[in-house]
């Protein structure tokens, strides 16, 4: 298994750019989840999925979309990139939305000029 | 929310045991208790989680309070490979949000 794989590993933007972060799990998780983390801080939710074609908004979820439409994929989109939208991004996944263990993937470095 | 305490930063000797600590005085009772860590430049790792009782899996044990407002992850033996920020989180049995605090950076010293 592949586990959580995230595309790209790094990005630079122009404010006002729009871009679609890739997430996809191969362990038939049904719970899904976008955090970001910014400099010498904790990870924040920004939005989560229990499943496909379900979707719920998390801490911070302001000026990103989410869309589930299978069980392995997760896509994060940013509409109208703004440099506060500089972070790295880290999807997780489990088997349920209750599950103890979360999975995370590598992380995709964002950065907006 | 409630709300966890961690030191911000920790050193330990290689093949020493290591106790990281966390309070958590406003814990509600469907909390649980979760430990996760993150290896330089990589996504967080689940480590641990207990609700009562101690707990103790392959990686570290987990000792819990008798009043549940503390917790402490135990590292038997600290290895180079264990250097990373350790983050406790509370989270509710029915709550899919982990609240990330700012952690415990574990610093360990050949």
């Amino acid at each position: 298994n592949a586990g959580v794989t995230q595309t790209p590993k790094f990005q630079v933007l122009k404010t006002g750019q729009s871009m679609t972060l890739q997430c996809a799990q191969d362990m038939n998780h049904e719970y899904m989840s976008w955090y970001r983390q910014d400099p010498g801080m904790g990870l924040r939710l920004i939005h989560y999925s229990v499943g496909a074609g379900i979707t719920d908004q998390g801490e911070v979820p302001n000026g990103y979309n989410v869309s589930r439409s299978t069980t392995e994929d997760f896509p994060l989109r940013l509409l109208s990139a703004a440099p506060s939208q500089t972070s790295v991004y880290f999807c997780a996944s489990s088997y349920g939305a209750r599950d103890n263990e979360q999975f995370f993937g590598p992380g995709t470095r964002l950065t907006v000029l | 929310d409630a709300k966890t305490t961690q030191p911000n930063s920790m050193e330990s000797n290689e093949e020493e045991p290591v106790h990281l600590p966390c309070n958590h005085s406003t814990i509600s009772g469907t909390d649980y208790i979760h430990w996760y860590r993150q290896l330089p430049s990589q996504g967080p790792e689940y480590v641990i989680h207990g609700l009562t009782s101690n707990v103790n899996n392959r990686m570290a044990s987990l000792a819990i309070a008798e009043d549940r407002k503390s917790s402490t992850l135990i590292l038997h033996r600290a290895t180079l490979r264990d250097a990373a920020v350790y983050y406790c989180i509370l989270r509710a049995y029915n709550n899919n949000d982990m609240r990330f605090g700012a952690g415990t950076r574990l610093t360990v010293k050949p």
